[in-house]
């Protein structure tokens, strides 16, 4: 079974508008942590956002916010007033906690490539 | 520039020949992490470090692959008689641990391989 599931493989919206890029998981583990990243088509992974499963808020950062919803094992990445630069792929990544003897790398998603309209 | 980098960016090369990425972590950083990415697929984990110390190793890693971390600062990935199969990008990665699950993984931009 896939961990990390990204059912849009591309979505689209108009500049200035807000749009949410879904991600679920799959754990047995309580302690894990869940990444967004961004994939320009020059190939850098730029690091989004964070959210730890003990964390009790949404993350946010500027205009990344999570929608983390850990009961569906969702952690859905929702941007705000979108710009064109915010094209590119989209990657939701998980580090399962130690029990699960993973503790150190990522899994990812396949991705979504998001595009921007102007 | 403090980020994570990597040479070359791209390598070309033909099938039976070895190749050697270098990657290079942001300073002070003591995991550093390599990760493989094929065209339509995130990455995948390949093998890290814990300063110079190699911890594990995907089953991806054939033995045709090595990696080194000499000193517990940059890292090679050589790969070893190619193969078409081997085209990817692969990317580095290096995280300092703050604390159980606190730790944040920063990427290069990658080295992509061409095997003709």
């Amino acid at each position: 079974a896939q961990k990390i599931t990204q059912t849009q493989p591309g979505m689209f919206v108009q500049e200035k508008e807000a749009v949410t890029l879904d991600c679920t998981y799959d754990t047995s583990d309580q302690s894990y942590g869940l990444f967004w990243y961004k994939q320009p088509s020059s190939g850098e992974m730029i690091f989004l956002i964070y959210q730890g499963s003990y964390d009790e808020q949404n993350a946010t950062e500027g205009r990344y916010s999570l929608n983390f919803q850990k009961a569906r094992k969702s952690a859905n990445l929702v941007i705000s007033a979108s710009q064109l630069g915010d094209s590119a792929m989209y990657f939701c990544a998980m580090r399962e906690g130690p029990s699960g003897g993973s503790n150190y790398k990522l899994t990812f998603g396949k991705g979504t490539l998001l595009t921007v309209n102007p | 520039d403090t980020g994570v980098s990597q040479d070359p960016r791209h390598k070309i090369t033909k099938r039976g020949q070895n190749v050697t990425f270098r990657c290079d972590p942001i300073s002070e950083h003591n995991r550093l992490y390599w990760y493989r990415q094929t065209l339509g697929q995130g990455p995948e984990f390949l093998t890290y470090f814990q300063n110079e110390a190699q911890l594990e190793k995907s089953r991806l890693l054939s033995d045709r692959f090595s990696a080194e971390r000499p000193k517990g600062s940059f890292s090679t990935l050589e790969i070893q008689r190619t193969e078409q199969g081997d085209s990817a990008m692969y990317l580095c990665a290096s995280s300092l641990i703050i604390g159980p699950l606190q730790e944040t993984q920063y990427f290069g931009p990658g080295t992509r391989l061409l095997v003709l």
